[in-house]
């Protein structure tokens, strides 16, 4: 099954709305990053999170292990933020292997 | 001076052909990963190294082999490439539980 899950699959914003992309996992987990993705491009990473939360810019990560999910929380939306949100876990298995999430899908209308 | 890079960044293989894709790192991690990006599924681990002459299956390793010859070198192998390998592929480098991308292989099998 899925270890991963991402929500919502997609969302779209006018430019100035807040959005909040939430990421679930299944198993336990040591750590989890958050990264963006445009159409046909790399993944940029956004935030290396094991626990609590992050900040850079318009971008807030929150990450609680015991939980197991983390958040990602976007202010003041901007065009420039239109892409795929994608989150990945580090697995609690003693190697430093991932499981990523399918994904959310984020268009931002002017 | 990009830390990841990928060659080539577009292939297109005949059925049965055999593709190599390299991929190559600055950041001096011991750990590589090997990735392919579908629609519907995700990225996927297909394999994954450890340091150099190191290799080990991820979860999608049928019809793939890995060579690590190098701190800096990590290549995908596929000795009979299938219509079914068509993907985007992508590497990463990670220490910490962090991972850092190249920009990704188009792989077209025909």
């Amino acid at each position: 099954g899925q270890q991963v899950q991402q929500s919502p699959a997609s969302l779209v914003l006018q430019e100035g709305e807040n959005a909040e992309l939430q990421c679930n996992f299944s198993t336990s987990l040591n750590s989890m990053q958050w990264f963006y993705q445009r159409p046909g491009g790399s993944l940029v990473s956004l935030f290396y999170n094991p626990s609590g939360t992050k900040q850079s810019g318009r971008l807030t990560s929150t990450t609680v292990i015991k939980e197991r999910r983390s958040s990602l929380h976007i202010s003041s939306s901007q065009t420039t933020d239109s892409g795929t949100y994608l989150c990945a876990m580090e697995r609690d298995t003693g190697y430093q292997n991932f499981y990523f999430g399918k994904g959310t899908s984020l268009t931002v209308i002017p | 001076e990009a830390a990841v890079t990928q060659s080539p960044r577009n292939k297109v293989a005949v059925t049965g052909g055999k593709v190599t894709l390299s991929c190559n790192q600055t950041n001096n991690h011991n750990n590589m990963y090997w990735y392919r990006q579908d629609t519907g599924h995700g990225l996927r681990l297909i394999h994954y190294s450890y340091g150099a002459g190191s290799t080990e299956k991820g979860d999608i390793p049928d019809g793939y082999k890995a060579s690590r010859p190098s701190q800096e070198n990590f290549s995908l192998i596929l000795e009979l490439a299938t219509p079914s390998q068509t993907s985007v592929y992508f590497c990463a480098s990670g220490e910490g539980g962090e991972q850092y991308f190249g920009p990704g292989t188009r792989l077209t099998v025909l």
